[in-house]
């Protein structure tokens, strides 16, 4: 299977624990993004690597939250003292980069639902 | 602030009909990506067409076309002959300078047999 690949795909835990979720990106694809969805919304932007440079990261990256991408290929998001409010669908994306369709065009992973207790 | 708007929370068309979905966008930025996903009941996000800022000609995807009115700020997805299998939400986004993505809220779709 050569497209994104998340782990694991559900999470359960108790408020204040951490978590960490890993995204796999298609190989040759440069730019890697993260974002949440709750329920009946639309995914919001948390953050996006270029190669291993993290370019920008949202307001709603809380310094609970932490995201890497150390060898610019896989990257990590780390969630610590885990809150209710945690509890969402989140959704790795990678693309190519560059101004042309091919370039912009992201695609998604199956997403890590979390459940916080 | 760039934002998305989808005014539409869910629409009902029956089957072999064509729908438009509406999405409008407000941005500063003048090189910008307008993007259309569709997402199951199974949760996978499915990229549908992209349109370039500065793309002159509406793109096409198949069924897909998006209806771009650059002027009005506007990036409808048009969908032709729809199938039961195109029930799902469909979501608008942008992409600005930047790279950084923004979704809308979101259009439910419910094709009737």
């Amino acid at each position: 299977d050569t497209g994104v690949s998340q782990d694991p795909r559900h999470k359960i835990t108790k408020r204040g624990q951490n978590v960490t979720f890993r995204c796999d990106p298609i190989s040759e694809h440069n730019r890697l993004y993260w974002y949440r969805q709750t329920l009946g919304q639309g995914p919001e932007f948390l953050t996006y690597f270029q190669n291993e440079a993290q370019l920008e990261k949202s307001r709603l990256l809380s310094d609970r939250f932490s995201a890497e991408r150390p060898k610019g290929s896989f990257s990590t998001l780390e969630i610590q003292r885990t809150e209710q409010g945690d509890s969402a669908m989140y959704l790795c994306a990678s693309s190519l980069g560059g101004e042309n369709r091919g370039g912009n065009e992201q695609f998604f992973g199956p997403g890590t639902r979390l459940t916080v207790l | 602030a760039q934002k998305i708007t989808q005014t539409q929370p869910g629409m009902f068309v029956q089957e072999k009909e064509a729908v438009t979905l509406d999405c409008t966008y407000d941005t500063s930025d003048q090189s910008y990506g307008l993007f259309w996903y569709k997402q199951p009941s199974s949760g996978e996000m499915i990229f549908l067409i992209y349109q370039g800022s500065y793309d002159e000609q509406n793109a096409t995807e198949g069924r897909y076309s998006l209806n771009f009115q650059k002027a009005r700020k506007s990036a409808n997805l048009v969908i032709s002959a729809s199938q039961l299998g195109d029930s799902a939400m469909y979501f608008c986004a942008m992409r600005d300078r930047a790279s950084k993505i923004i979704f809308g809220s979101g259009t439910r779709l419910s094709i009737r047999p």
